[in-house]
């Protein structure tokens, strides 16, 4: 069945640090892959997605890029904040049998330190 | 504000009990999916209607069960309570018009069984 890896977690960064968070995914046909982050507290929000190979999602100086050959989505930022300080979860739909439900790696915690 | 909302967001119970958790979608949002949340599962589908019909099921148990209604709103009921279904509840909704359309999710309701 169709299935998200995600790196361990925690990652523990230094304010302005470079971010790499590993995702990679298992599906049959063209699935669109997700960046989901959830804040302390809070309910999951989109932070970007890929609807189709080589794609790349972007938003608030986060990126992913689609790549069907190594069937992975990593999440990347330059810069990294405070304020980025979250769990992120890495997801797959594949709309197979008329259903857009979302399939979930286990979350990584980021945790950025001043 | 994602514009899905959740009630109650909190909810203490006991073992054997039922519970009613509401969900409301986004204005002109036809699907509803409900989501589980746990230390041990992660973050699992459970179910998801579209317009008042149920469209697909997950890892949902006998004891639980949802309707959407003709306004739209979801509910889930909960059943015969046991400690381990102790969890974050998450509903989301989206357009339902089929590919890959964004799921926003609700803030969800913690439930916890003692």
């Amino acid at each position: 069945g169709n299935s998200v890896t995600q790196m361990e977690g925690p990652v523990t960064l230094s304010e302005e640090a470079f971010l790499t968070i590993n995702c990679t995914y298992t599906a049959t046909g063209y699935p669109s892959l997700f960046w989901y982050v959830q804040y302390p507290g809070e309910g999951l929000q989109l932070l970007l997605k890929a609807t189709k190979a080589d794609d790349k999602g972007s938003n608030k100086g986060f990126e992913a890029t689609y790549r069907k050959e190594t069937t992975s989505f990593h999440l990347e930022k330059g810069s990294v904040q405070v304020s980025d300080s979250a769990v992120y979860f890495c997801a797959l739909s594949s709309f197979s049998g008329n259903t857009g439900k979302l399939i979930f790696g286990q979350g990584t915690t980021l945790q950025v330190k001043p | 504000d994602s514009g899905v909302t959740q009630t109650p967001k909190h909810l203490i119970t006991a073992t054997g009990q039922r519970v009613t958790l509401r969900c409301s979608p986004r204005s002109g949002d036809l699907s509803v999916y409900w989501y589980q949340q746990s230390l041990d599962q992660g973050l699992q589908f459970l179910i998801q209607y579209y317009n008042g019909e149920e469209r697909a099921k997950g890892n949902i148990l006998e004891r639980f069960s949802a309707q959407q209604f003709p306004d739209l709103h979801s509910e889930l009921n909960l059943s015969s309570l046991e400690l381990g279904d102790s969890a974050l509840y998450f509903c989301a909704s989206s357009s339902g018009t089929g590919g890959p359309d964004t799921q926003y999710f609700g803030p969800g309701t913690r439930l916890t069984v003692l």
